[in-house]
């Protein structure tokens, strides 16, 4: 079983939807959770953490569950800027590891 | 504000060649440094990292190697490249005691 596991898509929405990724991870020891956003050829950026009581940014909703060991994502009124991968990150490791799960990738359409 | 760097951006290399990939980091002292690559179509792989000057840690035994010879500069070399050695190249930095890390812009490899 992957670390860090996700639906690869990709997930083809019309803009304007709402659309929603889920993550599972292994290690229940795990301290630390992310979402990265990378577009093509490009380095992944820094999404927005993942905090256990749930958090916001604009269009951007993240949630976690520990007891299920997931993660989700909820992004609202899709734009068509948001087509990339978005890469679901997890600290599981001493230190200061991060493992990544493969990307799930989205396509927002006119 | 901290900026992080990765040259060249793109490399075409002959099998068996040897490889040298810098990457430097701005606006910050004593980060950790990362070296990631990512296969066409795949999740990263953490490479090396390192927490100090001449402290390199591997992850995954190849016949890649990592130095950091100064605080803020973290370089990936191998004597031969292998056909399996292409990929997308990324170097990042985090703070210690902080989870999040930073990428920098990548080095595309391809080796003929």
């Amino acid at each position: 079983r992957k670390e860090v596991e996700q639906d690869p898509g990709p997930f083809n929405v019309p803009e304007g939807a709402t659309v929603a990724f889920n993550c599972t991870y292994s290690n229940s020891a795990s301290q630390s959770f992310f979402w990265y956003r990378q577009d093509c050829r490009k380095e992944p950026k820094l999404l927005m953490s993942v905090y256990s009581s749930g958090n916001e940014d604009g269009r951007f909703t993240a949630q976690l569950n520990r007891a299920s060991q997931y993660i989700s994502l909820l992004i609202r009124d899709s734009k068509l800027s948001d087509s990339a991968t978005y890469l679901c990150v997890v600290n599981s490791r001493a230190g200061n590891m991060l493992t990544f799960g493969g990307g799930t990738r989205l396509m927002v359409k006119p | 504000s901290q900026t992080i760097h990765q040259w060249p951006a793109t490399l075409v290399q002959p099998v068996g060649s040897p490889l040298s990939l810098e990457c430097t980091v701005e606006g910050t002292s004593n980060p950790n440094l990362y070296w990631y690559r990512q296969a066409a179509g795949r999740g990263l792989q953490l490479l090396f990292y390192s927490v100090g000057i001449g402290q390199i840690s591997s992850e995954v035994p190849q016949n890649l190697s990592a130095s950091r010879p100064q605080d803020r500069q973290f370089i990936l070399s191998s004597k031969k490249l292998l056909l399996s050695d292409s990929g997308f190249y990324l170097c990042a930095w985090g703070l210690a005691g902080v989870s999040e890390q930073f990428f920098g812009p990548g080095t595309r490899l391809t080796v003929l």
